[in-house]
């Protein structure tokens, strides 16, 4: 079965820390990516990464940098961490759709890490 | 303007009725469109995807898809309670995929 592992579920982080969230697949997709999902704004990319050692910045790159050393890895980091990333953090991997017809690449999420910064 | 515009809802659609959920895009350059649904607390699960103008069945759920209008829908016939739950449309374009705000469904039973 399909799994993406975030290793912190629920995070409470003091401003100006480094935080660090984990995310592991074991499904060998090429992509994958960091999400934050806030209230009315939906789910926006801060990063992804196509092969090992790729990175591109998504569309809220600010203070949030990323590692991908191996494959199967992808590593979030907030350098000093601020209020304003309290959020929930999803991270996620891609591979194309199965079936006849070409579809797009499927994106399996994990279960996606509560953090607060107070 | 967002690059994946949807109402946010609340949609609320009795038991056994359909529900019609409408998705925009901006990009004419976006070559595959998805519909995930998330219940509050969890995270996003796909239920279609779509890459061809037209109508795509799987089960009770049908996407259409009409590129030179830039919309995206999701029907969900006979609704069940258990349908209640926020759905997302995604769009992608290379490597990225966006997403919309979504829309909250409520199906009463």
């Amino acid at each position: 079965d399909v799994k993406v592992t975030q290793s912190s579920r629920y995070l409470v982080k003091r401003t100006g820390e480094k935080v660090f969230l984990e995310c592991v697949q074991d499904m060998d997709h090429e992509n994958m990516f960091w999400y934050r999902q806030d209230p009315g704004l939906g789910l926006r990319l801060i990063y992804f990464s196509y092969d090992v050692k790729m990175k591109e910045k998504g569309d809220i790159p600010e203070g949030y940098s990323v590692s991908r050393e191996k494959k199967e890895r992808f590593s979030l980091i907030l350098e000093s961490a601020s209020t304003n990333q309290t959020s929930m953090y999803l991270c996620a991997s891609s591979s194309p759709s199965s079936g006849t017809e070409f579809s797009g690449n499927t994106i399996y999420f994990g279960e996606g890490s509560w953090l607060t910064v107070v | 303007q967002k690059e994946v515009e949807q109402n946010s809802g609340p949609l609320s659609v009795p038991e056994g009725a359909i529900a019609s959920l409408n998705c925009t895009y901006s990009d004419r350059g976006s070559q595959s469109f998805f519909w995930y649904r998330q219940y509050s607390g969890k995270s996003p699960e796909l239920i279609m995807s779509i890459y061809s103008n037209g109508d795509k069945e799987d089960g009770r759920f049908t996407a259409q898809l009409n590129k030179a209008s830039q919309y995206v829908s999701l029907l969900i016939r006979d609704s069940q309670p258990s349908d209640s739950a926020t759905y997302l449309c995604a769009v992608e374009r290379g490597f990225k995929t966006i997403f919309g705000a979504g829309t909250r469904l409520f199906v009463k039973a």
